[in-house]
């Protein structure tokens, strides 16, 4: 079974700072999708940024981009400019593209930003 | 709809009554997913919907959760004789299907079980 971990329970950065999340992951599998959510006060899950594991290229969304190293299957997250909008919990989250379409998401970190 | 609706918001039950959860999906999305986000974990899949049927229930923690999903749209999640243990906010998300779909979730219904 996949695993996703999140070590930082919580992190914290200055506004207009950059911060970095860290995730790891436990697979058998070559081909699978990794995924960074983001869920504010409101609870509604937001996608932030997804990676599929044959691209060897990390994906950018903006301020928002990733550090992805397959062999050692890490997945982290890197926030540049911090904006307090940003302060929100960060799931990091595994999907299988065999068949299987759960997610399997870490327990999170929650990111707080200091003005 | 313009998003994923859930009702209720809030849901506040004494222990050993059943609650009913609703799941109302982004209109053409044929895959659907429920979760469970109980307090500082990360979220824990229940079950997945593919049209009407349900090929993976693996994460219904006991009999006492069931789901169903009628006419390939609206989802109700069923837990019977509450138990303190389910207090946990619980998360519908729906997609086009597809290993390559996004999936859009709704916002939840917080589950307080007394």
């Amino acid at each position: 079974a996949q695993t996703v971990t999140q070590s930082q329970p919580e992190m914290s950065v200055q506004e207009a700072e950059t911060v970095t999340l860290s995730c790891t992951y436990d697979t058998s599998e070559s081909d699978y999708y990794l995924f960074w959510y983001k869920q504010p006060p409101s609870r509604q899950m937001i996608l932030v940024i997804r990676q599929e594991a044959y691209k060897q290229q990390n994906a950018t969304e903006n301020r928002f981009s990733v550090n992805f190293q397959k062999a050692a299957k890490s997945f982290s997250l890197k926030i540049s400019d911090s904006q307090l909008g940003d302060a929100a919990m960060y799931f990091c989250a595994y999907r299988s593209a065999r068949g299987n379409e759960k997610l399997t998401f870490g327990t999170g970190t929650r990111l707080t930003i200091i003005p | 709809g313009a998003g994923v609706s859930q009702s209720p918001s809030n849901k506040v039950t004494e222990k050993g009554k059943d609650v009913e959860l609703r799941c109302d999906p982004i209109s053409g999305h044929t895959a659907l997913y429920w979760y469970r986000q109980s307090l500082g974990q990360g979220l824990e899949f229940l079950i997945y919907f593919q049209g009407n049927s349900a090929p993976d229930k693996s994460g219904l923690p006991s009999d006492r959760f069931s789901a169903e999903r009628t006419g390939g749209s609206v989802s109700t999640l069923t837990i019977q004789r509450t138990q303190q243990e389910d207090s946990a906010v619980y998360l519908c998300a729906s997609s086009l299907g597809g290993f390559d779909e996004k999936l859009f979730f709704g916002s939840g219904t917080q589950l307080s079980v007394l």
